[in-house]
């Protein structure tokens, strides 16, 4: 069954503001992880942070991990429009498979 | 250094036909996994291989689906007398060990019509 839910399914904001999208999950997990998907194309991996670690930057993203919640939440700076696409979460326990939240999709408007 | 390589990246096929879809997945990479993206839908796990060995399938469906990941060669996922319903995305991925390092390849985007 599907674990990671994020919301919101859609998002929309002009460039340079910040978007911040969620994420729960129900179970135990060793990792979580942030994934772009631009329309039609394959997954780009953003940022893995482990369930010891409560917060992880890199660039432009920051990523929160509160596990005593089973959330997480991505944050976008200073968006820009090349950053329009859908956004998933994954989660890992055992390392022999990620399950994927049904995304959030969103749109930078220039 | 080329990342995963899937092939066909659009294949149509009619009902009752076989599809199958290749995975070449990143150099000195032996973990492979696949997933199926429906329309509108997050990614869901089908199956995890090292070579020559199926690992974890619980997310295949029991009919018609099987995968293998030969000691030479790409991984193949196979789907015999495809119907409607299997219409979707289908991802590779691959990585140096359980659990860390996902690379994904570009998908396989198979209509049935």
């Amino acid at each position: 069954s599907q674990q990671g839910e994020e919301d919101p399914q859609a998002l929309s904001i002009q460039e340079g503001e910040n978007a911040t999208m969620n994420c729960s999950y129900k179970t135990s997990i060793n990792n979580l992880q942030w994934y772009r998907q631009n329309s039609g194309r394959g997954l780009v991996h953003l940022i893995l942070i482990r369930s010891n670690e409560r917060e992880k930057h890199s660039g432009r993203l920051r990523v929160t991990l509160d596990t005593s919640k089973k959330s997480s939440s991505l944050l976008i700076t200073a968006s820009r429009a090349a950053d329009t696409a859908s956004y998933f979460c994954a989660t890992d326990l055992y390392g022999n498979k990620l399950v994927f939240g049904a995304g959030t999709i969103l749109r930078v408007k220039s | 250094n080329a990342g995963v390589m899937q092939n066909p990246r659009h294949l149509v096929r009619r009902r009752g036909q076989e599809a199958r879809l290749r995975c070449s997945p990143v150099k000195g990479h032996s973990h492979v996994y696949w997933y199926r993206q429906l329309p509108e839908e997050g990614l869901k796990f089908m199956v995890y291989l090292q070579k020559e060995n199926i690992i974890d399938e619980s997310g295949m469906p029991k009919e018609r689906f099987s995968a293998e990941f030969p000691k030479e060669g790409p991984s193949i996922l196979r789907i015999q007398q495809v119907v409607r319903g299997d219409s979707a995305a289908y991802f590779c991925a691959s990585s140096p060990s359980g659990g860390y390092g996902y690379t994904f390849g570009s998908g396989t985007r198979l209509t049935v019509v």
